[in-house]
């Protein structure tokens, strides 16, 4: 079965300065897709950036961006430029191509940007 | 973007009553929606996959019988939770997959209370 960990509970920035969080994945398929969520107090989950397996490039949306490790199976989210509005639940999730479009996700990190 | 709407946003229950939400998709056609519940400060599990026109696909220790769903269009899905207990309460998600396209959508989530 898919796991996705996400070893930081909790994670703090300052407004302006650049934080990561973290997301590794076990898996034993070769394609699929993975995600970053965010869900702020309003509770909508919000789609921030997907990944596909079969990209070696990492993928690219404005001040966030991964860092997509295929063979260690790991799936970091930079977020550059930390702005209030990003304080927020953020999930990593995993989609198996194959799967029938079901997500697996992580178990969240906690994101409070400060002033 | 994509929306898909739940209602009621929350509810408000007595124990032993059944209580039905409704999941749409406003300005697309999905065959395919899921159902997830979430606890506070927890993550998304996912429920059952409801496909339209046939039975849905529950998750391992998710009890088919207490958790109703029908599909009943390409852009309606309904969870009816028979019998609520407080144990119940929780957050309730629906994501949308449209038809022409492989990304979910996710609905705003319905809180139910069960007193």
């Amino acid at each position: 079965a898919q796991t996705v960990t996400q070893s930081q509970p909790e994670m703090s920035v300052q407004e302006a300065e650049t934080v990561t969080l973290s997301c590794t994945y076990d898996t034993s398929e070769s394609d699929y897709y993975l995600f970053w969520y965010k869900q702020p107090p309003s509770r909508q989950m919000i789609l921030v950036i997907r990944q596909e397996a079969y990209k070696q490039q990492n993928a690219t949306e404005n001040r966030f961006s991964v860092n997509f490790q295929k063979a260690a199976k790991s799936f970091s989210l930079k977020i550059s430029d930390s702005q209030l509005g990003d304080a927020a639940m953020y999930f990593c999730a995993y989609r198996f191509t194959g799967g029938g479009n079901k997500l697996t996700f992580g178990t969240g990190t906690q994101l409070k940007v400060e002033l | 973007g994509a929306v898909v709407s739940q209602h009621p946003s929350r509810v408000i229950c007595k124990s032993g009553t059944s209580v039905k939400i409704e999941c749409r998709s406003l300005d697309f056609q999905a065959t395919t929606m899921f159902w997830y519940r979430q606890f506070p400060k927890q993550s998304l599990m996912l429920m059952a996959t409801s496909n339209e026109g046939s039975k849905a696909t529950y998750e391992q220790g998710v009890e088919k019988d207490k958790f109703l769903i029908n599909h009943a269009s390409l852009t309606l899905s309904t969870l009816t939770v028979t019998s609520a207990h407080p144990e119940d309460s929780s957050f309730y998600i629906c994501s949308a997959l449209p038809i022409i396209s492989g990304e979910l959508f996710f609905g705003e989530g319905s809180r139910l209370t069960v007193l």
